[in-house]
């Protein structure tokens, strides 16, 4: 079945960049996701990308997409404390069903 | 504009006791989903329902589990009996026409 795979854990120093890597399995997803969890939270959505495009980026976040490889990225620049959270990726099958990646912990030491 | 509102936040109860939790999704959000969070690992979709009509419940284990979403609105999500692997944080989230997913902050299970 689909499966969506991500690096359980990041550590950066503050004010640097971060980049959360995901890797998915179905070539026929339609759009692909980046959603944030605070502890004792739901899930936020950061910011997605079409399947049809390679880049978008939204003030500090840039997501890079490459569709052969089926390799998703986030990245953040200026890293700060308040990023320290879980970061999922999610890919939206033509369904319209999401599946979720592991997650990946980011913690951001001062 | 109020989230998605479930509750309780958290809930304690003994193996084989009944348990049920309640979400109320953003108004006008037509899509309600239920997921189920295990501990170190991301949401899995249990149910999705198009208004009144669940659309999707193939990963609900219908033995113990049920749901329903009577006007369309609210809905609730039923374990009878409860197992200790039960324990996890139960999402809702609504959405407009499959759009965007919000997420309530979810309930926590604990199992004993």
């Amino acid at each position: 079945g689909e499966d969506v795979e991500q690096s359980l854990f990041l550590s950066v120093r503050e004010g640097d960049s971060s980049v959360i890597n995901c890797t998915y399995t179905d070539s026929s997803s339609t759009y692909l996701y980046w959603y944030k969890q605070e502890p004792g939270a739901g899930l936020q959505l950061l910011t997605y990308i079409f399947s049809n495009m390679d880049m978008k980026q939204d003030q500090r976040l840039t997501v890079l997409l490459n569709k052969k490889d089926k390799h998703l990225s986030l990245r953040i620049a200026d890293t700060q404390t308040g990023d320290s959270a879980i970061y999922f990726c999610a890919e939206k099958e033509n369904t319209d069903k999401l599946i979720f990646g592991t997650g990946t912990r980011l913690q951001v030491f001062p | 504009e109020a989230g998605v509102v479930q509750s309780p936040r958290y809930k304690i109860i003994e193996k084989k006791q009944p348990v049920a939790f309640w979400c109320n999704p953003i108004s006008g959000h037509n899509t309600l989903y239920w997921y189920l969070q295990n501990l170190g690992q991301g949401p899995e979709l249990l149910i999705r329902y198009e208004n009144e009509e669940a659309v999707d419940d193939s990963q609900l284990p219908k033995d113990r589990f049920s749901a329903e979403r009577l006007k369309g609105v609210d809905s609730t999500l039923k374990i009878q009996p409860a197992e200790l692997g039960d324990s996890a944080v139960y999402l809702c989230a609504s959405s407009f026409r499959n759009n965007e997913q919000f997420f309530g902050p979810g309930t926590r299970l604990t199992v004993l």
